[in-house]
């Protein structure tokens, strides 16, 4: 059964900074992994996919990596902005075409 | 990205009644759809999956005639609570992909509240 942990549960940072997002998982037959977003009280925002074959996506200050052979993504986010902040989440599709969530990391990005 | 659309985004009813929630994909259509509940401060929990013309599969613990799901369209699924109950009270949030390698949309969510 795939596992997948976010470590921190939260994070806070001063504006401006870059910083790590962690994502690891136990299963590596994955068909892709996908980020998300999601703010308080809302539904969750896809911000990068990253297929099984890829290594990694950019979307403007976002950039994720997927290193299957050690289980792990990262999502790295540059000059951080306090309208970054929000909770983490990453996703693995398996087989089974369902999604399966980490706990999310709520990230904190002060002014 | 490509748009999911959830309504009511939040509802209040009194025990007993059955609400639904429609999930509408507005520019794909959508082979599979899921529809997850959420507590506060926690993850995802899938309740159950739903494929275009067939019956839902649902997450071991998930009541099937609690929660109904009907995906008749390729862009409609439709979670209806039967005979709600406080303990239903919840975020209920849908999400539909084209396929299985494709990405995953969500809704914006539903905020129900069963008094």
């Amino acid at each position: 059964k795939q596992e997948v942990t976010q470590i921190p549960a939260a994070l806070s940072v001063p504006e401006g900074e870059n910083l790590v997002l962690n994502c690891s998982f136990t299963d590596s037959a994955i068909y892709n992994l996908q980020w998300f977003r999601q703010d308080p009280g809302k539904g969750l925002t896809s911000l990068l996919l990253i297929q099984s074959s890829q290594r990694e996506q950019t979307s403007g200050r976002l950039n994720a990596s997927l290193d299957k052979s050690s289980g792990r993504s990262t999502l790295y986010i540059a000059a951080s902005q306090p309208g970054d902040s929000a909770t983490y989440l990453c996703a693995l599709t398996g087989a089974n075409s369902k999604l399966t969530f980490g706990k999310g990391i709520t990230l904190s990005v002060r002014p | 990205g490509a748009v999911v659309s959830q309504h009511p985004s939040w509802v209040i009813c009194k025990s007993g009644t059955s609400v639904k929630i429609e999930c509408r994909s507005l520019d794909f259509q959508a082979t599979t759809m899921f529809w997850y509940r959420q507590f506060p401060k926690q993850s995802l929990m899938l309740m159950a999956t739903s494929n275009e013309g067939s019956k839902a599969t649902y997450e071991q613990g998930v009541e099937k005639d609690k929660f109904l799901i009907n995906h008749a369209s390729l862009t409609l699924s439709t979670l209806t609570v039967t005979s709600a109950h406080p303990e239903d009270s919840s975020f209920y949030i849908c999400s539909a992909r084209q396929d299985t390698n494709t990405e995953a949309f969500f809704g914006q969510g539903t905020r129900l509240t069963v008094v």
